[in-house]
């Protein structure tokens, strides 16, 4: 089955400042990447979502790449402010999103004033 | 749009008790539905996959006897902890796929289970 790999596990960067977090997967039918915000408490937030046919994606602060040669796909977040502080999670799913997701094992972002 | 509800929030129960757990896409009919477990500080784990008027596909590893799925409609799909034991407390996450050409996933916002 898949297998999708996060890094780091906790990051922390000054306010302002951007922040990355890479996912590998090995599954090379997985076709659907989304990446999302978990706040304590809560249930997971789609952010942004990205499909095998496109290799970059955007949206305001947010952007996602993916290279489906390496198999690795980042999550890009620039002028961070300190409501970005949360848990992320990358995911990877075969048949476009209709099967369930394989999750990494999260991000915890820290956001310093 | 596209929100998914869960019911309760939270519940506390005996050990050896059935908990029953409702999750309910409020403004788009769900195709499928998908049920997650988290521990604490830990990753979503797929637990099942939920057609409408289907039964209920298993992750390996997960006993179908004692989380039982029921996907009645296409708005509510249920899980019935069965005979709850302490190491079934946990976050239990459904999410909800409207399918077409749009696949992507909602989540609800969980229910914290907490078994004595």
């Amino acid at each position: 089955g898949e297998n999708v790999e996060q890094h780091p596990s906790t990051l922390s960067v000054q306010e302002g400042d951007s922040a990355v977090i890479k996912c590998t997967y090995s599954d090379s039918a997985s076709n659907y990447f989304p990446w999302y915000k978990q706040e304590l408490g809560k249930g997971p937030q789609l952010i942004i979502d990205i499909r095998s046919n496109v290799g970059e994606k955007k949206d305001q602060r947010i952007a996602v790449t993916l290279n489906k040669t390496a198999k690795h796909f980042s999550l890009h977040i620039t002028e961070t402010q300190p409501e970005d502080s949360a848990v992320y999670f990358c995911a990877a799913s075969a048949g476009g999103g209709a099967d369930g997701l394989t999750f990494g094992k999260g991000t915890h972002l820290i956001i310093q004033p | 749009g596209a929100v998914v509800s869960q019911h309760p929030s939270w519940v506390i129960c005996k050990s050896g008790t059935s908990v029953k757990i409702e999750c309910r896409s409020l403004d788009f009919q769900a195709t499928t539905m998908f049920w997650y477990r988290q521990f604490p500080k830990q990753s979503l784990m797929l637990m099942a996959t939920s057609n409408e008027g289907s039964k209920a596909t298993y992750e390996q590893g997960v006993e179908k006897d004692k989380f039982l799925i029921n996907h009645a409609s296409l708005t509510l799909s249920t899980l019935t902890v069965t005979s709850a034991h302490p190491e079934d407390s946990s976050f239990y996450i459904c999410s909800a796929k409207s399918g077409g050409a749009s696949d992507t996933q909602y989540f609800g916002p969980g229910t914290r289970l907490t078994v004595l």
